[in-house]
């Protein structure tokens, strides 16, 4: 079946960077953009981050622009994000989701993001 | 603070019907798409496009949108739809993606 499954949870210092990683099965990972997303304890979900299927082209949330970085393989079906110089801020649930696209009969394109993995949780603490 | 608003709470009897809304300007021209997340879990596809549900979504969750403000109504809510919903949409831009803040619905 389709399925998003993501690496396990994290626990880092301050100024530490972590890298996460989300492996893809049951469809054609080249064929898809892929997006991750946050939550924060408690907190709503905000978007951070989408690679295209080529993975030569990134887009990064303005608020963490310059601490991201969206990569993928192709060979492994793997998409990764690594996020450095940590602060408490950056404690949240991870998730990555794949991206689906369609025009309807009007021509309007919409997204959606369909599955989801189950979720990385990332807590920075000193 | 979200390019999207959503009211942070709302509530309906058992069996009623319930409208969330999401207010944006890139509504206008963006299709919204709705979001369910249960405590604990991922988020979960509910509506896309115009009014489009995923295999496994029951036909009482329905979408629709005018001018700035797209909706997800509940009709017939039950017991299993507490949950928390986020609409979606590009940013004003164009070139990023924005979430609401989240709706918490309570069934009484």
């Amino acid at each position: 079946q389709v399925q998003l499954v993501q690496s396990g949870a994290e626990v880092k210092k301050p100024g530490a960077s972590v890298k996460v990683s989300c492996k893809a099965s049951g469809f054609t990972f080249i064929s898809h953009y892929m997006h991750w997303v946050r939550q924060a304890p408690g907190q709503g979900l905000e978007w951070l981050a989408v690679i295209n299927p080529s993975g030569d082209r990134t887009t990064y949330a303005q608020k963490i622009q310059g601490r991201v970085t969206v990569t993928r393989d192709t060979p492994t079906s793997t998409v990764y994000m690594e996020l450095s110089n940590l602060g408490s801020e950056d404690t949240a649930m991870y998730y990555c989701a794949r991206d689906n696209s369609a025009r309807d009969n009007s021509g309007k394109s919409h997204w959606w993001f369909d599955p989801w993995g189950q979720g990385t949780l990332v807590t920075v603490s000193s | 603070s979200s390019e999207l608003t959503q009211d942070p709470a709302v509530s309906v009897a058992l069996g009623q019907t319930v409208r969330i809304t999401c207010q944006g300007d890139s509504l206008r021209r963006y299709y919204a798409t709705w979001y369910q997340q249960k405590p604990g879990q991922a988020p979960v596809l509910v509506i896309y496009g115009k009014n489009n549900r995923p295999s496994g979504i029951p036909d009482r969750f329905s979408g629709s949108s005018s001018g700035n403000t797209a909706s997800l109504t509940i009709t017939g809510a039950q017991a299993e739809d507490e949950a928390d919903y986020y609409c979606k949409s590009r940013d004003s831009s164009g070139n990023q993606w924005v979430f609401g803040g989240g709706t918490k619905l309570t069934v009484l």
